[in-house]
């Protein structure tokens, strides 16, 4: 079955870190793919997607490359800043329904 | 520019009450989905509906109902709250397939 793995957290960065957070899928056919944050207290916002092979999503500083090979989609951004502390989740979509990974949790420490 | 709302926003139930959470969106999405939320565990997916009067079970449906009698509403019932449904439930639409979900802003249950 359909299947995604984040890397666990919590991930603690101090502030202009670079930032990877790792997320690998098992899936038949050609799911999109996305990353999701939630900050704290606060619903789940889209960050990125991707939609096929070798696109890249981008937004706010954090880029993702859906790559089949390696069947990954990890989140990176270059220099991370206290307000980018959130959870962190990535998912892929199989049909209308999402298949979730379990979150990384991200503290930026100034 | 409401997007998904869900009400109530917080509720705290006694074992055995019974309670509806409330999903609405306005932007005409056919797909409605339930989650809940728990510590460690990401988000499971409870019900989901791809249009009007069709309904579905997801990974955790046990002790929960749903129906979808219009495409803004769907909503989520509790028949007999157990302290292991405490959770924050998020309500999720999306117009078609491969579209990003959009999120209400979550409802945080606690049953004692």
């Amino acid at each position: 079955g359909n299947s995604v793995t984040q890397m666990e957290g919590p991930v603690t960065l101090s502030e202009e870190a670079f930032l990877t957070i790792n997320c690998t899928y098992t899936a038949t056919g050609y799911p999109s793919l996305f990353w999701y944050v939630q900050y704290p207290g606060e619903g789940l916002q889209l960050l990125l997607k991707a939609t096929k092979a070798d696109d890249k999503g981008s937004n706010k500083g954090f880029e993702a490359t859906y790559r089949k090979e390696t069947t990954s989609f990890h989140l990176e951004k270059g220099s991370v800043q206290v307000s980018d502390s959130a959870v962190y989740f990535c998912a892929l979509n199989s049909n209308y329904q999402l298949i979730w990974g379990a979150g990384t949790k991200l503290i930026i420490k100034p | 520019n409401a997007g998904v709302t869900q009400t109530p926003k917080f509720q705290v139930l006694k074992t055995g009450q019974s309670m509806t959470l409330q999903c609405a969106q306005d932007m005409n999405h056919e797909y409605m989905s339930w989650y809940r939320q728990d510590p460690g565990m990401g988000l499971r997916l409870i019900h989901y509906s791809v249009g009007a009067g069709i309904t579905d079970q997801g990974e955790v449906p046990n002790g929960y109902n749903v129906s979808r009698s219009t495409t803004e509403d769907f909503p989520l019932r509790l028949l007999s709250a157990a302290p292991s449904q405490t959770s924050v439930y998020f309500c999720a639409s999306c117009g078609q397939g491969g579209q990003p979900q959009h999120f209400g802003d979550g409802t945080r249950l606690s049953i004692l």
